[in-house]
This record gives C-alpha cells, sequence and structure tokens, in this order.
C-alpha cells in the first residue's frame, strides 16, 4: 500500500527562523519520487521541490530544502528564513514509478502560520 | 502559453443533474490527472490518463467518468451528482516522472 502521513495539522513559524514540517511515507515500489507543494489561501498549487528516491543527496531550491531519510522513510520539508508569504497549506506527496502506474499520493497537508 | 486550464472556475448543481468538468493543457503532457480537494483530506486521485485514448482508475473513482479523446484534453463527468461530490476538483499534468502542473480548480456544490 502507498500512503503519505503527515503528522503536524497546523505549525507557528517567527518570520525569519526556520520551521522543519514532517512528511512519513510508505511503498512497496522500490524506485518512488517525493514531492512538496504548497497550496496558498489562493487556492493554486505550486511545486516546490523534488527528491527522486534513488538521489544520493537531499534537494535543495532555494529557501527549501528535502531532510530525506531512507531508512526512516522520511521526507521532511525544512523552510529557512521564513517570510510571511510562507504561510499555506503544505502537501507532500509521493509518485511510485513500477507498482502504482504513477499515480500520485498526497498527504492530508500541514497549515503554516508565519507571526510576524 | 496557458498551462493547465479549468472549465468551469464555479458551478452549483442539483442532486441528478450532470456535468462535464474540461481540463486542458497546452505543454504537451502525456499524463494527465483528476482530483478532489476535501476539508482534512488532502488531495485524492479519482482518475487519470498515461497518454490520449486511455484512462484509469485512481483511489476514488466511483460516481465519475472520464475521457481522453485529444491529447491535450481530460474530462471528467458527473453523470448523476450527489450532494458527497461538493468538493474543489483540480486537474494535472505532468510530462513524466517528475513533478506534476495543476489549474486553478473548480470548486463544485451539489446541493
Amino acid at each position: 500500500a502507498q500512503k503519505i502521513t503527515q503528522t503536524q495539522p497546523g505549525m507557528f513559524v517567527q518570520e525569519k527562523e526556520a520551521v522543519t514540517l514532517d512528511c512519513t511515507y510508505d511503498t512497496s515500489d522500490p524506485s518512488y519520487g517525493l514531492f512538496w507543494y504548497k497550496q496558498p489561501s489562493s487556492g493554486e498549487m505550486i511545486f516546490l521541490i523534488y527528491q527522486g528516491s534513488y538521489d544520493q543527496q537531499n534537494a535543495t531550491e532555494g529557501r527549501y530544502s528535502l531532510n530525506f531519510q531512507k531508512a526512516r522513510k522520511s521526507a521532511n520539508l525544512v523552510i529557512s528564513a521564513s517570510q510571511l508569504g510562507d504561510s499555506a497549506m503544505y502537501f507532500c506527496a509521493m509518485r511510485g514509478r513500477l507498482n502504482t502506474g504513477n499515480q500520485f499520493y498526497f498527504g492530508t497537508g500541514t497549515s503554516l502560520t508565519v507571526i510576524p | 502559453n496557458a498551462g493547465v486550464t479549468q472549465t468551469p472556475k464555479f458551478r452549483v448543481l442539483k442532486t441528478g443533474q450532470s456535468m462535464t468538468l474540461l481540463c486542458a493543457q497546452d505543454m504537451n503532457h502525456e499524463y494527465m490527472y483528476w482530483y478532489r480537494q476535501d476539508p482534512g483530506m488532502g488531495l485524492r486521485l479519482i482518475h487519470y490518463s498515461v497518454g490520449e485514448g486511455t484512462t484509469a482508475k485512481g483511489e476514488v473513482p466511483d460516481g465519475y467518468n472520464v475521457s481522453r479523446l485529444k491529447k491535450q484534453n481530460f474530462l471528467l463527468g458527473l453523470e448523476s451528482a450527489a450532494p458527497s461530490q461538493t468538493s474543489v476538483y483540480f486537474c494535472a499534468s505532468s510530462p513524466g516522472t517528475l513533478e506534476q502542473y495543476f489549474g486553478p480548480g473548480t470548486r463544485l456544490t451539489v446541493t
């Protein structure tokens, strides 16, 4: 079974501080991709960062980095130097390559609020 | 380059009515997806397509049908709408094994 778990329904962070959003996953697929998306209050889904299961290094995109721990099946998102515009819902997602027909599976999301 | 567009943006239906949601992408992507988003449940996959003329069931396909007659379009149909289908519907497309590109969403209310 494929499953994404986000255990933090809501998080608060002080502006300019770093924050970690947790994501764990379960899959029987030997090859998979992990993604993070941001959904602001306006509703659109914005792609943030991608990590392949065979990538040796953790992915980084500007202020976003993905802390990938394969043995623990976790793919936490780290946002450095938080900004007010980072307040949004954040979704972790996984895509299997072989056994799951290229389907994406999403977690239930974490609501992040940045406090000035 | 419009990316992924969805029509309509809002719709109110009465129970038992039918409707079709249209998703169009101009990026020549092979893969297209339909999701529904409900409060507290994230995005759940309804149906998807891995190429023109192909469709497959996702996690929550019941009550929906889809068609992909042209590569750029992916239609989601509700034959007999039910209040449980009140949701925000997102379409997405993908070139392959990397990220999905999402449309702006359609807010559907069934009364």
